[in-house]
């Protein structure tokens, strides 16, 4: 069975650091493209970063550039997201997505993320 | 970027009528491998949204008959042939052919 599963959100202040994780199983994790999606209320479903198979290839939103950044360990089967510098903004549910051929064919279960003083 | 534009954001269903959702893109989606990078996509309350159809009208694995998907252009329709109590949800329309990846605003079926 293929799953996702994040971890690593909570409480941060601004200005704050947090580094999630999304460890993979049930497929070949190193041949996958893979991506971060977050979601609010108020913005609904926004991409935020993806990754290539090897790590060489990297993409960002605008909105995170500069702040964030994706890695992973494939003998981990583990996908990450540094996030720096956080804003009251970049508060919302975190999920990693794995890509095939620019669809996500599985979603993991989301982590939290909230940034506040 | 590539803007995707849904309608409506909210439709009402009565159970076993049909239900019909419209996105729409800012640019065309066509791949030059001929295939049309749009999926739809359903979350159900307190769940990840799961993948419905791919590449405009293929269902995805475990999917029912009543759900398809069609493309005309740059205009994309999701249909629901009857609709059931387990189909509530928010429905999001998407675009895989360039980053930034970019979402419709969601469309939420409730049972009337």
């Amino acid at each position: 069975e293929v799953q996702l599963v994040e971890s690593g959100g909570g409480l941060v202040q601004p200005g704050g650091s947090l580094r999630l994780s999304c460890e993979a199983s049930g497929f070949t994790f190193s041949s996958y493209w893979m991506h971060w999606v977050r979601q609010t209320p108020g913005e609904g479903l926004v991409w935020v970063s993806r990754m290539d198979t090897d790590g060489r290839t990297t993409n960002y939103a605008d909105s995170v550039k500069g702040r964030f950044t994706i890695s992973r360990d494939n003998a981990k089967n583990t996908l990450y997201l540094q996030m720096n510098s956080l804003r009251a903004e970049d508060t919302a549910v975190y999920y990693c997505a794995r890509d095939v051929a620019g669809r996500y064919s599985a979603w993991g279960q989301g982590t939290l993320v909230t940034v506040s003083s | 970027d590539i803007v995707m534009t849904q309608s409506p954001l909210s439709l009402p269903v009565t159970p076993g009528e049909a239900a019909s959702i419209s996105c729409r893109s800012s640019q065309s989606l066509l791949h030059s491998n001929g295939n049309y990078f749009f999926d739809w996509y359903l979350q159900k309350p307190g769940q990840s949204p799961q993948l419905l159809i791919y590449l405009g009208s293929n269902r995805a694995s475990g999917v029912p008959d009543r759900f398809s998907g069609s493309v005309s252009g740059t205009d994309f329709t999701l249909k629901i042939s009857r609709v059931e109590a387990e189909d509530v949800g928010v429905y999001y329309c998407m675009q895989g052919l360039e980053t930034p990846y970019s979402f419709g605003q969601g469309t939420k079926l409730e049972i009337k």
